[in-house]
Parts: C-alpha cells; structure tokens; sequence
C-alpha cells in the first residue's frame, strides 16, 4: 500500500515567491495533518482536517500561510509570499478515525528560502 | 496546554548496550494518547507505538520496550542490545487529533 505522498521534496525558491506544497494522504484515511520541523522550534503542528475540513488552524503562523483540502486525496499547503524563516520542512500526515490514532508521515518537503 | 519534555538531548552508545530514552508529559486530559516515533538519518517519521492513558501494561516489541507510567508521567523507551541501526532521532508526542512533540532524543549506537 502506498504511503502519505508529499511533493516535491525538495524546493529552493527565493523571498517572496510563492510555494505551494503537495501531500497525498493514505486512501481512506480521514484525517490530514501539516507539521513543520524546524532546529530552533522542533516539530509543530500547523493544521489539521477531518473529512477535508479545516479542524485547527491554531498552528498556523501567520496569514502568508494557507492549507485547502478540496478532495480526500489530495491537500496543499501555501506560502505567500515566503520568507527566509519559512526555511523548514513540512510533513503531512494522515490517520483514521475511531480508536487507531496513530498518524503515519509522508517523506516530508524540504523548503529552502532564499 | 500540553507539554513533552524528552530532557536528553543526545545519548551515545556502543552496539549491544541498553538505552533509555525518558520521556516525561504535562496534560489536563484524562483521556489520552502517547506516541513515539523514530526519525532515521534519511529524515521521514516513523511510527513505533501508541499507548492509551487508561492501559499501563509495558509492551515489549522484540528489542524495543516501553514503560507506561501514570504516576509520574513518564512514558519511557528502552531498547535492548542497541544496534547501529538504531541511531536516529526518537520523538515521544501526546495528543488525541493534534499531537505535541519533545524536543527528540539524538541516539547515536557507536560499531
């Protein structure tokens, strides 16, 4: 079975242009979680969706970021415009509802701002 | 508000020897859920264990082996008879839905 996929894995771009960010959640899984890891501030989550929709945005920086879940298989995650400090990488990950919370991670994205 | 605190930064050990990986949690919940995960040099998070808060029984994995305690808060990993396969990053995370990660525990297994 296929796992969370994330793309791309890597992304270099410079200040101010925009990044959009790609993940696939596990097919069936309902929920859908952003994570971003960084050295000075571990692993955080950003936001997550139950059922494509938005649940908890608390985590969520500040408004350059955006997250839309418009199917089940399918979700991005947006910066506009980014910055030098978006430098991270971003993990999605994805469970099912009922008793297995366990939350299974993609390969994460690298971004590098420039 | 939730807390991890993994209070070991980096741990280094020769192949073969026991390790121990604290992990100590803050939580209002009653009902809740701890999680570790591993995080090889290859970067993605892989899961290893879920424990609920209302089952304290220790579970053993082959070498890997947890210990679940309430009274201090402490979730606690140990492998035993390390590997050099075993160096990675390990994540203890509390949470239901949105989990909280520590800060990761760097262990290293020396040949």
């Amino acid at each position: 079975d296929a796992g969370v996929i994330q793309s791309p894995r890597h992304e270099v771009t410079e200040m101010g242009q925009e990044v959009t960010l790609r993940c696939k959640p596990i097919s069936g899984h309902d929920y859908l979680f952003w994570y971003r890891q960084t050295m000075m501030r571990g692993l955080e989550l950003l936001i997550y969706f139950n059922n494509n929709v938005p649940i908890d945005d608390s985590g969520m920086p500040e408004d350059r970021f955006s997250a839309k879940m418009p199917n089940a298989s399918f979700s991005t995650l947006k910066i506009q415009p980014s910055e030098p400090r978006d430098s991270a990488v971003y993990f999605c990950a994805s469970s099912l509802s009922g008793v297995s919370y366990e939350q299974y991670f993609g390969p994460g994205t690298r971004l590098t701002v420039t | 508000a939730q807390k991890v605190t993994q209070a070991q930064t980096e741990i280094s050990v020769v192949e073969k020897e026991d390790v121990t990986l604290d992990c100590v949690y803050e939580t209002r919940d009653t009902t809740y859920y701890l999680f570790w995960y591993k995080q090889p040099p290859s970067g993605e998070l892989v899961f290893l264990i879920r424990r609920n808060s209302f089952d304290e029984q220790n579970e053993i994995s082959g070498r890997y082996s947890w210990n679940f305690q309430k009274s201090t808060s402490s979730f606690n990993f140990t492998i035993t008879a390390s590997q050099v396969v075993d160096s990675a990053v390990y994540f203890c995370a509390l949470g239901r839905r949105a989990l909280t990660f520590g800060s990761g525990t760097r262990l290293q297994v020396q040949p």
